[in-house]
């Protein structure tokens, strides 16, 4: 198994721009996570989801940011438009019942200049 | 709300010895999960281990150990034999089994650097 996928690795983009980070889960893993961290915040979950279905999208800061997940083996975190205090690593992770854990990406740095 | 407290921000220790990072946590549950996760200059974030409340055994895997203390809400880590490869950041964290399941949250992190 590849491990979760994410994609770009990394990302700059100017402020009020639209930015897509996209995440594949690991295949039979019925829940998928949107995480962000910073030096200042740490590691903030943001939305996550239950057979593709979003059950808890408290984390999300702003209207500004949209998560989907159109299928099982599919997500994306949407932020526009981009503000330079959006600039974090922005993991996804996913996982069989969650108390075993989760498998996380290697992420997506955001830089928003 | 349950929070989560790593109170060494840095630590090192030289290659083959043994080193404890601490962990502390805030809760009123009784039936709860803890993991340690490690994060390297990789960034990717690698669980480690896990512990259920229920189980008073303490996870052990390899040379990864914890030290689970229910009553005073403590969960540390310790490493012995440390590897250049530890070389990490270290977070601890925290998940009740109910409410809201799936929100692990996480502690600041400790980063531990091993010296040759």
């Amino acid at each position: 198994d590849a491990g979760v996928i994410q994609s770009p690795r990394h990302e700059v983009t100017e402020m009020g721009q639209e930015v897509t980070l996209r995440c594949k889960p690991i295949s039979g893993h019925d829940y998928l996570f949107w995480y962000r961290q910073t030096m200042m915040r740490g590691l903030e979950l943001l939305i996550y989801f239950n057979n593709n279905v979003p059950i808890d999208d408290s984390g999300m800061p702003e209207d500004r940011f949209s998560a989907k997940m159109p299928n099982a083996s599919f997500s994306t975190l949407k932020i526009q438009p981009s503000e330079p205090r959006d600039s974090a690593v922005y993991f996804c992770a996913s996982s069989l019942p969650v108390l075993y854990g989760y498998t996380f990406g290697s992420g997506t740095r955001l830089t928003v200049v | 709300a349950q929070t989560v407290t790593q109170s060494q921000p840095e630590m090192s220790v030289q290659e083959a010895e043994t080193v404890t990072l601490s962990c502390t946590y805030d809760t009123s549950e009784s039936n709860y999960y803890l993991f340690w996760y490690k994060q390297p200059p990789s960034r990717q974030m690698i669980l480690v281990i896990r512990q259920e409340a229920y189980k008073q055994q303490n996870a052990t895997e390899n040379r990864f150990s914890v030290n689970f203390q229910k009553a005073a809400k403590s969960f540390s880590l310790k490493i012995s034999d440390s590897q250049l490869g530890d070389t990490a950041m270290y977070f601890c964290a925290f998940m009740t089994q109910g409410g809201s399941q799936g929100n692990l949250i996480f502690g600041k992190g400790t980063k531990l650097s091993v010296k040759p």
